[in-house]
């Protein structure tokens, strides 16, 4: 457990609404990540930061942005919500101590109808 | 790009059974390998990694060797039990540690008592 939540865990809304999730963390960890899931995709990554207002996009990013205000919060917001963005997402941050590895949060199930 | 190639599944085996789950992957340089486990309703969980050829990670019975002239991680435990159902991901980061990973596609692996 790397002090990671997620908020809403799950959440149910319709085409076109905006919607934000939050990812928090409590370990100050410099690197954070959103990822989502999908059945035959795996997991992909949809923007990551690597310090307060320093972000990036992954392989996934159109209709997505991100926001990272403060170290122990990241953002991830669906401006327009499709129901191509039903998925399950995933934050992680990376632990860069002697194991360098990547540790997730519980992950949140979006539906958007 | 980089890329990773796993054996897709869903596979259902018998308590104590040998498992081999595939994984191969491309990539420039010499990138670090891992394995995550992902247990019913839960996020990803690092299950063991390995950062040069040659190398073998080890975990919960589980072991994967890093081969660099097969571009393979296959991972493998002699004798699985019940509690070892779980989706299983390869993923690879080409960047040193683990800063951004690509995942493979997830295998589901089912053990009946």
């Amino acid at each position: 457990d790397a002090g990671i939540t997620q908020s809403p865990r799950h959440k149910v809304t319709e085409t076109g609404t905006p919607v934000t999730l939050r990812c928090h963390q409590t370990e100050n960890h410099r690197y954070m990540y959103w990822y989502r899931q999908d059945p035959g995709h795996g997991l992909r990554l949809i923007h990551y930061s690597y310090g307060v207002k320093d972000t990036d996009k992954g392989e996934v990013s159109d209709g997505y942005s991100v926001s990272r205000s403060k170290t122990e919060d990241f953002l991830l917001t669906l401006e327009s919500a499709t129901s191509s963005q039903t998925s399950v997402y995933f934050c992680a941050i990376r632990d860069r101590g002697p194991t360098d590895t990547q540790y997730f949060g519980p992950g949140t199930r979006l539906t958007v109808l | 790009g980089n890329s990773v190639t796993q054996m897709e599944g869903p596979v259902t085996l018998s308590e104590e059974a040998f498992l081999t789950i595939n994984c191969t992957y491309t990539a420039t340089g010499y990138p670090s390998l891992f394995w995550y486990v992902q247990y019913p309703g839960e996020g990803l969980q690092l299950l063991l990694k390995a950062t040069k050829a040659d190398d073998k990670g080890s975990n919960k019975g589980f072991e994967a060797t890093y081969r660099k002239e097969t571009t393979s991680f296959h991972l493998e435990k002699g004798s699985v039990q019940v509690s070892d159902s779980a989706v299983y991901f390869c993923a690879l980061s080409d960047q040193g540690g683990s800063e951004k990973l690509v995942f493979g596609k997830g295998m589901k692996l089912t053990v009946n008592p």
